[in-house]
């Protein structure tokens, strides 16, 4: 059962370029969670999908950014117009449904820089 | 002031050492209790999780939590080269799904 898989693991972009994260959550996970990481400091929760859902989105900035977990493939984190302050890890977790949030599981994150 | 308080460091001890890392947290809501290890450019892995005050422990990790002081701890004995990584604690007001909130971690190293 491979694991939460994230890609790409680097991106690089211009300033003003859009970038686009993908988290395929672990076989049999509906629940998926976006985290940044800035240096030096811990993990900041972003936005929380099911299926087809947003269910919590109080961590993602009210511009540039979106994200979306569709019915059939990958969860996707969007970002526009990148800006040098979003450089940063990005993580994503998933867990299975009805379970506790002890039980989820982070892919190895994308390295997003932007130049 | 932030929700998770941890103490950035970083932690250097000799191997065999007895390491012991803390949080505090100022949101009383919070009943799950958890530590993850990150490897230099990984993902965070979880080590354990301990619901509302106790202790806990697994192999050579013992967590503790002191709800009437908002303080968690989480303990390693017999410390090896390979546990230096940064520790993070987490903690969420319910078992179900919902966000993590996140310290800042800790950074360890273990000298051999």
């Amino acid at each position: 059962n491979a694991g939460v898989m994230q890609n790409p693991r680097h991106l690089v972009r211009r300033r003003g370029q859009e970038a686009r994260l993908r988290c395929s959550p672990m076989k049999g996970h509906s629940h998926v969670y976006w985290y940044r990481q800035l240096p030096e400091e811990g993990l900041k929760f972003m936005v929380y999908l099911q299926k087809e859902n947003i269910i919590d989105e109080s961590g993602m900035p009210k511009e540039r950014f979106s994200a979306e977990f569709p019915k059939e493939g990958p969860s996707i984190l969007r970002i526009q117009q990148v800006v040098r302050g979003d450089s940063a890890a990005y993580f994503c977790a998933s867990s299975p449904p009805a379970s506790l949030n002890t039980e989820a599981f982070f892919g190895q994150g994308t390295r997003l820089t932007v130049v | 002031q932030k929700e998770v308080e941890q103490d950035p460091g970083p932690l250097s001890v000799p191997e065999g050492a007895i390491v012991s890392l803390n949080c505090t947290y100022s949101n009383s809501a919070f009943q799950y209790f958890m530590w993850y290890r990150q490897y230099s450019r990984k993902g965070p892995e979880l080590l354990m999780y301990t619901y509302s005050s106790g202790n806990k422990e697994d192999g050579r990790f013992t967590a503790q939590v002191d709800k009437s002081s908002k303080y968690i701890s989480l303990f390693i004995r017999d410390s090896q080269p390979s546990d230096s990584a940064t520790y993070l604690c987490a903690m969420i007001r319910s078992g179900g799904n919902e966000k993590l909130t996140f310290g800042t971690g800790t950074r360890l190293t273990i000298i051999p």
